[in-house]
């Protein structure tokens, strides 16, 4: 069946340090949404890319959509401690219309 | 905008107990509502959807006997969890959407429940 997957599954890195995760999907996606869940807490929305090669910023958070939209990537420059928690990203089941499926995650811890 | 709450935040139940989780959309309408269920270090598992007034759609492999969901109004969703088993110990999510499907809108997710079964 179709998977998201993600890598890697922990990052641990020194405050300061860059931090990226992977997504790819057996199917091409219509979108992928991307999602921070802190230690004990619940998934907050953090974005969702539709074109073909879109880049967008958040502040020090880039997120990229593939020219093939089948991958997706979320790169933090100089991390901060706040930056701790587990990313997942999120694609609609069936590629198109379907429910989300999401990743495994990757868990980040930074080092202060 | 867009909080979602669930309550309880934890439960610990016996054996053979049913237990119910309330998820509540506080500022929007929510057209469909999802349940979720995450294991330790792992992802989030999509139980079931639930429309407002009409019967859930329960992912392959997930018992809609056990796992009991009612969509009474569109701000109020509830799984029941009947006759609870230590295998159903776990974290389970609801999160709520606008739309009628999560693939094109942002998911909003309640705090979460922290079932234990003794």
């Amino acid at each position: 069946g179709q998977q998201v997957m993600q890598i890697p599954q922990y990052q641990h890195v020194q405050e300061g340090e860059d931090f990226t995760t992977y997504c790819n999907s057996s199917t091409t996606l219509s979108n992928i949404q991307w999602y921070k869940q802190r230690p004990g807490g619940h998934p907050v929305f953090l974005i969702q890319l539709v074109k073909s090669g879109e880049v967008k910023k958040q502040k020090r958070l880039t997120f990229q959509f593939g020219e093939a939209k089948k991958n997706s990537s979320l790169h933090i420059t100089a991390t901060q401690t706040t930056d701790v928690g587990t990313y997942f990203c999120a694609g609609p089941y069936g590629g198109s219309q379907g429910n989300l499926i999401f990743g495994k995650g990757t868990k980040l811890s930074v080092k202060p | 905008g867009a909080v979602v709450s669930q309550h309880p935040s934890w439960v610990i139940c016996k054996s053979g107990t049913s237990v119910k989780i309330e998820c509540r959309s506080l500022d929007f309408q929510a057209t469909t509502m999802f349940w979720y269920r995450q294991f330790p270090k792992q992802s989030l598992m999509l139980m079931a959807t639930s429309n407002e007034g009409s019967k859930a759609t329960y992912e392959q492999g997930v018992e809609k006997d056990k796992f009991l969901i009612n969509h009474a109004s569109l701000t109020l969703s509830t799984l029941t969890v009947t006759s609870a088993h230590p295998e159903d110990s776990s974290f389970y999510i609801c999160s709520a959407s606008r739309s009628p499907s999560s693939y094109n809108s942002p998911l909003h997710f309640g705090n979460g429940t922290r079932l234990t079964v003794t």
